[in-house]
């Protein structure tokens, strides 16, 4: 089946640093979407990103679909950054997004 | 515009019984999807609704049905409550034409099964 993996499982940051989020994925992408799983549980869009670049202020995030996989970058990371990332990958065929297993973020002061 | 919206907020329930979850989708949306979302997980895909009828379904028993009326609101049905049911639910929503498959998420019901 579908695999998606994302790396790392966790990483704990200082205010002002930057970070890069990966996800890998098993087959060719139709859509791919980078979210970010807030404390009550509701995953917030970031990027809808089937491939090349996108930049939304401190966030950007690229997929190269030819390798399967795909990046989202943090800059001078804030403490309301913390939270799961997850990245959603649909396949050519089919509907579902199929999720990673997320990366814990946790920016300190 | 009002994104996606789902009630109830937060569930309890014994196990046996049964469990009726709702979902709004976004202006413009036709198509809901529902996921799973064990703790310390990803969500988990249950099954899909458009044009009122299931379209693609993950790997879940048919404990789980759901329905899809004609203003694309969604109902997701839990018979025979398991103590392993206990999640978060999420309901995302999407348009199906072409080129527009970003799914929008909505605030989630969080089920308890004691």
């Amino acid at each position: 089946g579908i695999q998606v993996e994302q790396s790392p499982p966790d990483l704990i940051l200082q205010e002002g640093a930057n970070s890069t989020l990966r996800c890998n994925f098993s087959d060719s992408v139709n859509n791919l979407q980078w979210f970010h799983q807030n404390p009550w549980g509701q995953l917030i869009n970031l990027f809808y990103i089937p491939s090349g670049t996108k930049q939304n202020g401190r966030l950007s995030a690229t997929t190269v679909a030819t390798e399967r996989y795909s990046l989202l970058y943090i800059s001078s990371s804030q403490t309301t950054d913390s939270g799961v990332y997850f990245c959603g990958f649909k396949e050519t065929s089919g509907s579902r997004l199929t999720f990673g297993e997320g990366t814990q973020l946790t920016v300190n002061p | 515009d009002a994104g996606v919206t789902q009630s109830p907020t937060h569930l309890i329930k014994t196990r046996g019984q049964q469990v009726t979850l709702r979902c709004s989708p976004k202006s413009g949306h036709d198509t809901v999807s529902w996921y799973q979302q064990a703790l310390g997980q990803g969500p988990q895909f249950i099954f899909q609704y458009y044009e009122e009828e299931e379209r693609q379904r993950g790997n879940f028993p048919d404990r789980f049905s759901g329905h899809q009326f004609p203003n694309y609101s969604s109902e997701l049905n839990v018979n025979a409550l398991l103590l392993g049911d206990s999640a978060l639910y999420l309901c995302a929503s999407s348009w199906r034409g072409v080129g527009h498959n970003e799914q929008f998420f909505g605030p989630g019901t969080r089920l308890t099964v004691l």
